[in-house]
């Protein structure tokens, strides 16, 4: 099993919402990252988690949180939205942080109004 | 990671091979050249990797130059499910952490 599943596949929120996305994968990865990518451009690291902790956050605004409750399970609260965060939230996972090959999930497309 | 160059968009017509090119003259020893595609509507998907050698796998070959400068993903009969953005990025081989994707290749077939 090579999948990586992210729930909603779709989300429009208000700026004043509270929300959150969810990314399962069931392949014993011990690391996963949160992507975002606007349309028409490719994606961009947001956060990465190793072994269930914090490694990289890429100056991502606080209004986005990111949350590993384990190593399965990887979760991107959402609060105060601004309409430019409108975009495809992508999650993927590898074995461990140095492996080469990562699995993506199809994306969760968040629009704020 | 260093930065590479490619053709912002390629057709090819269907059940005919499809040579995507990359460039990367900054590449350094310790670089892995990995490609990635990302159907319509889908998140990315692992292609192939190679470090120097030519390397082949049931969904394509990475044909490397000898300098390593640059590197060609070889589809060898298109189908319109290769339609795709093709991203070739360089990765050291133990920095782990983001792929730092470029602006990629899209690719159209035609039947």
């Amino acid at each position: 099993d090579t999948e990586v599943t992210q729930t909603p596949k779709h989300l429009v929120m208000g700026m004043t919402n509270k929300k959150s996305l969810k990314c399962e994968q069931h392949m014993g990865h011990r690391a996963m990252y949160w992507y975002k990518q606007k349309a028409k451009k490719p994606p961009e690291l947001m956060f990465v988690y190793s072994y269930e902790k914090l490694s990289i956050n890429e100056s991502v605004p606080s209004r986005f949180s990111p949350e590993c409750p384990n190593s399965s399970l990887l979760n991107l609260h959402l609060h105060a939205l601004q309409p430019e965060d409108s975009a495809l939230y992508l999650c993927a996972s590898s074995q461990d942080p140095s492996r080469e090959t990562q699995y993506f999930g199809p994306g969760t497309r968040l629009l704020v109004l | 990671d260093a930065k590479t160059t490619q053709p912002n968009s390629m057709e090819s017509n269907e059940e005919e091979p499809v040579h995507l090119p990359c460039n990367h003259s900054t590449i350094s020893g310790t670089d892995y050249i990995h490609w990635y595609r990302q159907l319509p509507s889908q998140g990315p998907e692992y292609v192939i990797h190679g470090l120097t050698s030519n390397v082949n796998n049931r969904m394509a070959s990475l044909a490397i130059a000898e300098d390593r400068k640059s590197s060609t993903l070889i589809l060898h009969r298109a189908t319109l499910r290769d339609a795709a953005v093709y991203y070739c990025i360089l990765r050291e081989s133990n920095s782990g952490y983001a792929l730092n994707f470029g602006k990629g290749t899209s690719l159209l077939v035609t039947p």
